[in-house]
């Protein structure tokens, strides 16, 4: 079955930018979306569509594509940022959605 | 207010059932597609089912394709997953999610019911 792989967790100091990576052979062809959740909570969506943002979405938060990879990136990372990250798309025919592992971004 | 209320869940035994509903609100619910999603405890997400707006196009993961059946009512803007065959690998808190027209991203999530396979 079709698989997103992201990094496990990543480490920044506030102030600093986060990168949060997303590979899988099928992301050339389906768009990534993100997301926040953070503990005891639903996940938000914090970029569609490989690099737009929701309304009410903090600029600090984008999104970039390049080949089988996508990134979300954090600027300016903030102490409420810390959270769980998950990218999720869809497998080449469109019918099966997968979500990544997810990646715990802790601020330092 | 645009909100999904989950309800349903609880301790079942393995091999046994389970019905889950989402009621919505605050939007024309049979314009959308929906999904279940779940995380199992201290696990990340995992997408579960598929349908689209009419209850015409279905879809499901591997993992429970055969045991699990999703469906609608759309004059009581509720959706649906009849759980069978359960397992203790399906122990997760299971979310419904929106599928935005416009984003196709899961845009409106509810707030969770959990779901315990256990003897």
């Amino acid at each position: 079955s079709y698989e997103l792989t992201q990094p496990p967790s990543v480490s920044v100091s506030p102030g600093q930018t986060a990168r949060i990576t997303c590979s899988g052979d099928a992301l050339p062809k389906q768009y990534a979306y993100w997301y926040q959740q953070k503990p005891g909570q639903a996940p938000v969506l914090v970029i569609y569509k490989d690099s737009e943002r929701p309304s009410g979405i903090p600029e600090r938060f984008s999104g970039s594509s390049s080949g089988t990879t996508v990134t979300l990136t954090i600027s300016g990372v903030q102490a409420e940022d810390e959270a769980d990250y998950y990218c999720q798309s869809a497998d080449s025919s469109g019918t099966s959605r997968v979500f990544g592992g997810g990646t715990k971004l802790t601020v330092l | 207010e645009v909100q999904l209320v989950e309800s349903g869940g609880g301790l079942v035994q393995p091999g046994g059932s389970l019905r889950l509903s989402c009621a919505a609100s605050g939007f024309t619910f049979s314009s959308y597609e929906m999904n279940w999603v779940r995380q199992a405890p201290g696990k990340g997400l995992e997408w579960v089912s598929y349908i689209s707006s009419s209850g015409s196009t279905i879809y499901y993961a591997d993992s429970v394709k055969g045991r699990f059946t999703i469906s609608r009512d759309n004059a009581k803007n509720s959706l649906y997953l009849q759980m069978n065959s359960l397992r203790a690998e399906d122990t997760a808190v299971y979310y419904c999610a929106r599928d935005d027209r416009i984003t196709d991203a899961f845009d409106i999530w509810g707030q969770g019911t959990m779901v315990t396979v256990s003897s």
